[in-house]
């Protein structure tokens, strides 16, 4: 199964500033996928990171404010940009594995985000 | 300040009895569907997936029942132990491509001694 690191793992921003998430997979994947988790609720997908081209964004979720990068299969970020407290939440990476036997979605450790 | 998210519903469980967890999904077309165990500050982990053609399929200690007529998903799980208390989502895929999972809102599991 892929295994999936997130940098940071948390961090505390001001509002008005941008953050970057990386996102690293041990092997290489096809598809790779960002969700977002706001605080004690469930998960929500914002983007699909495509290899080569745009990001495809969820209804909700525009380039702007979440500019993906997918510069290879293993590889991917996040910026969350002009932070506001309501951008609190849990970023989540997560990938699709599929084989002849298996099919499997992974979840990294996320990236835990406080806005002042 | 921080926002005050939602109380998760939560089912409270004796060690070594049966859990049950449910969940309503929306879709009619939805074919896939998985259950996430998320323990405190962790990402979610795959427990256990079925597809729309099955309406059961076991796993090790584990069993998830499909009744599509109802839109209603199950996640049994035999002789709970301290470890299996966290959140448990349910997520369904949704459908033009695998991978965009649409969560369910999560069920609180607390396994008491």
């Amino acid at each position: 199964s892929a295994v999936i690191s997130q940098k940071p793992s948390r961090d505390i921003c001001q509002r008005g500033t941008s953050l970057t998430i990386q996102c690293q997979v041990d092997s290489q994947v096809t598809m790779m996928f960002w969700y977002r988790q706001q605080p004690g609720q469930s998960l929500t997908l914002i983007a699909t990171a495509n290899q080569g081209s745009e990001a495809t964004y969820e209804s909700g979720f525009v380039i702007d404010k979440f500019p993906i990068s997918r510069p290879n299969l293993t590889f991917s970020t996040l910026t969350v940009s002009n932070m506001s407290p309501e951008d609190s939440s849990i970023y989540l990476c997560s990938v699709h594995e599929m084989g002849s036997s298996y099919n499997e979605q992974f979840f990294g450790p996320g990236t835990r985000l406080t806005v002042l | 300040g921080e926002s005050v998210g939602l109380h998760l519903p939560t089912l409270s469980v004796q060690e070594g009895d049966n859990s049950i967890i449910n969940c309503a999904y929306s879709n009619s077309a939805s074919d896939y569907f998985i259950w996430y165990k998320q323990e405190s500050g962790k990402g979610p982990q795959f427990i256990i997936d079925i597809r729309s053609n099955m309406d059961k399929r076991q796993g090790q200690r584990v069993t998830v029942l499909l009744n599509k007529t109802v839109k209603h998903l199950s996640l049994q799980i035999a002789a709970t132990q301290p470890g299996d208390s966290a959140v448990y989502f349910c997520a369904e895929n949704l459908g033009d491509s695998w991978g965009k999972l649409q969560f369910g809102a999560g069920t609180q599991v607390v396994v008491t001694p």
